[in-house]
């Protein structure tokens, strides 16, 4: 079945940086990968998606990078904002054949003003 | 609110008794999907549904776990025997098949704590 591994677990930044997380995953037929923002105590709330046709998607300071040859995928957020803390999650399933997500670890990321 | 319910959000129970959680989903989403969050680990798929039908159930899911979604609206998740593992935060979300999106809506979760 799927894996995915993701790092880093945690990750500090001064606020106005630029900060990357990285997935890698196994199963090569997987062809959707989300990215979910979890506060502390609230739920997982998805911020933006990638499918494996597309290999970039941006949404203003968000954006998500995929390289299917290498079977890994990227969240990228610029100009950070103290708001953006929380744990970030990747994700991955093969959309059409039932879609259950398979989640990475998480990664906490900490803005400091 | 009309997003992903669940009830209870917090059960602290001793070891050996069985709990029940229950999941409204949103109300045309005919998937719905039971996952298991630990502290500092990512949501761990547990089981789904396609309206009633379960679909899928976790090869680590113990017998001691049973969901259901008897009229493919709301699901209960039923642990029997608990152990102090089983403490841990449970995730209902929910989706609908052939929407532009693969987009799970998560309820707020039920927090287990078993002593």
């Amino acid at each position: 079945g799927e894996n995915v591994e993701q790092h880093p677990s945690t990750l500090s930044v001064q606020e106005g940086d630029s900060a990357v997380i990285k997935c890698t995953y196994s199963d090569s037929a997987s062809n959707y990968f989300p990215w979910y923002k979890q506060e502390l105590g609230k739920r997982p709330q998805l911020i933006i998606d990638i499918r494996s046709n597309v290999g970039e998607k941006k949404d203003q300071r968000i954006a998500v990078t995929l390289n299917k040859t290498a079977k890994h995928f990227s969240l990228h957020i610029t100009e950070t904002q103290p708001e953006d803390s929380a744990v970030y999650f990747c994700a991955a399933t093969t959309y059409n054949q039932g879609g259950k997500l398979i989640f990475g670890q998480g990664t906490e990321l900490s803005v400091k003003p | 609110d009309t997003g992903v319910s669940q009830d209870p959000r917090h059960k602290i129970t001793k070891r050996g008794q069985n709990v029940t959680f229950r999941c409204d989903p949103i109300s045309e989403h005919n998937r719905l999907y039971w996952y298991r969050q630990t502290l500092g680990q990512g949501p761990e798929f547990l089981t789904y549904f396609q309206n009633e039908a379960q679909l899928e159930k976790s090869r680590l899911l113990s017998d001691r776990f049973s969901a259901e979604r008897p009229k493919g609206s709301f699901s209960t998740l039923e642990i029997q025997r608990t152990e102090q593992g089983d403490s841990a935060m449970y995730l209902c979300a929910s989706t609908i098949t052939g929407a532009n999106t693969g987009e799970l809506f998560f309820g707020e979760g039920s927090r287990l704590t078993v002593l």
